[in-house]
Formats: structure tokens, sequence, C-alpha cells
């Protein structure tokens, strides 16, 4: 069964990096058929995709972040990472990992359980 | 603002049907899959309809979906206090070339 858990500290200080790690279990991350996405949402407001992984590395970013914005894959531990970076209040939110099928990007499924990451000092 | 346009609140009695509509343009819904996520209080969203109008094994069929030009909606007939949750609508934009999320729709089961 697959499954999805994100991983990462929950505090991270202004102007800093942000780091998360999903840890998926039950398919290979390089698997043709899937992409692998992270969505967030600041408390109380709505979803934001944040970026995609492919198979083959490739990656796809939301405009709006993407001069912030490295994911990238460690199929050694079948894992895949989002690094943000000089964050701000505006960017604490739910973190969330999910799957979706190539060609889909904006099909997600399943979903992580989500982390949330408070940005302050 | 969101670029897919969806109601803020909606609401409706047990067993009566409600739509949830979601606005775009012709570079997302125009041009390609609206996808439905319900997300209920405290949870992850979940996958509820894909491509435009196809339900996930294990969705019961009140729930529904439709697109027509650059909108789209979500039905639930036979309203359940348990659909009370959020609502969200997506779309792929060639335009932004990303995944575009409507704001959400609060489900209010009375």
């Amino acid at each position: 069964q697959l499954q999805l858990q994100e991983s990462g500290p929950g505090l991270v200080k202004p102007s800093e990096t942000l780091s998360l790690t999903c840890s998926v279990s039950g398919v290979s991350i390089i698997s043709r058929s899937y992409c692998w996405g992270w969505i967030r949402q600041p408390p109380g407001k709505g979803l934001e995709w944040i970026g995609s992984l492919d198979y083959s590395g490739g990656t796809y970013y939301n405009p709006s972040l993407r001069s912030r914005v490295t994911i990238s894959g460690d199929t050694s531990k079948n894992q895949f990472s989002l690094k943000l970076r000089s964050v701000t209040a505006a960017d604490t939110a739910v973190y969330y990992c999910a799957r979706s099928s190539f060609g889909e990007l904006s099909q997600f499924d399943p979903w992580g359980q989500g982390t949330l990451v408070t940005v302050s000092s | 603002q969101s670029v897919l346009t969806q109601p803020p609140s909606a609401s409706g009695t047990p067993g009566q049907r409600v739509t949830i509509s979601c606005s775009g343009g012709t570079s997302n819904i125009g041009s390609n899959y609206v996808y439905w996520y319900q997300q209920l209080p405290g949870t992850a969203p979940k996958l509820l309809i894909y491509r435009n109008n196809q339900r996930p094994s294990g969705v019961p069929d009140r729930f529904s979906g439709s697109k027509s030009g650059t909108s789209a909606s979500l039905a639930i007939s036979g309203l359940r206090s348990e659909d009370e949750a959020d609502y969200y609508c997506a779309a792929w934009d060639d335009s932004l070339s990303g995944v575009v999320f409507g704001g959400g729709t609060k489900l209010t089961v009375l």
C-alpha cells in the first residue's frame, strides 16, 4: 500500500532555509508512471501547489516560488525533498507531499498527513 | 486571490443536493482536466473527482463532477453530515505552466 510521510523541522527562523523530506513506501519514486509533489496550506487558508518532481528528475515549480524552491529526489532512500530558501512568516503552513500521475500533475493521490512548519525567530 | 474561483461557502440539509462551482479561464479549465478534493476537518485533502467527472474507487456515487467551457461543478446528492468539509478544485494552467487551485468552499450540513 502506497504511503507518504513528511518529516523535517517544525520551526524555521526567518531568512533561513526550510527543508522537508517525504518518505515514500509502496512504490518507487523512479516509476515512469508517477510524479511527486509538494503542496502547502497556510493556517485557515487554501491550498497552494509548490512544485513537482518527475521520475527522471525533471522539476516543475510554481512561478511565484520558483526563485526560492528546489525539489529533488534520493532514489537510494526512495525519498524526495523540498528546500525553500529565505523564508518569511508568510511561509508558515502545513506542508503536504503527494503523488500525482505523470502527465496529470493536478491529480494528487494519495497525500501525506502533512507537517506544520512555523517561521518565527 | 486564486486563479480558480469558488464560492467561499455552501450549505444544505441532510438529503439535499448541493453544487459547488469552480470558474476559471481558457488556459486552465478551458483546456485541461479538472480535479476535486475533499478536506475533512483536521485531515489531509483526498482526491474526490479526477478528469472532470471520474470517481476514484471508494468514492460514493453521490459525488459527481462536470465541466462546461471554462467552468466546472461538483454535485453532492443525498447530503450527509459527514460531507461537511472543505472542497477544492484544481487544474493545470498552460499559461502559468503550473497547478492552480480554487480558494476552497466550506460546505456546512445544517
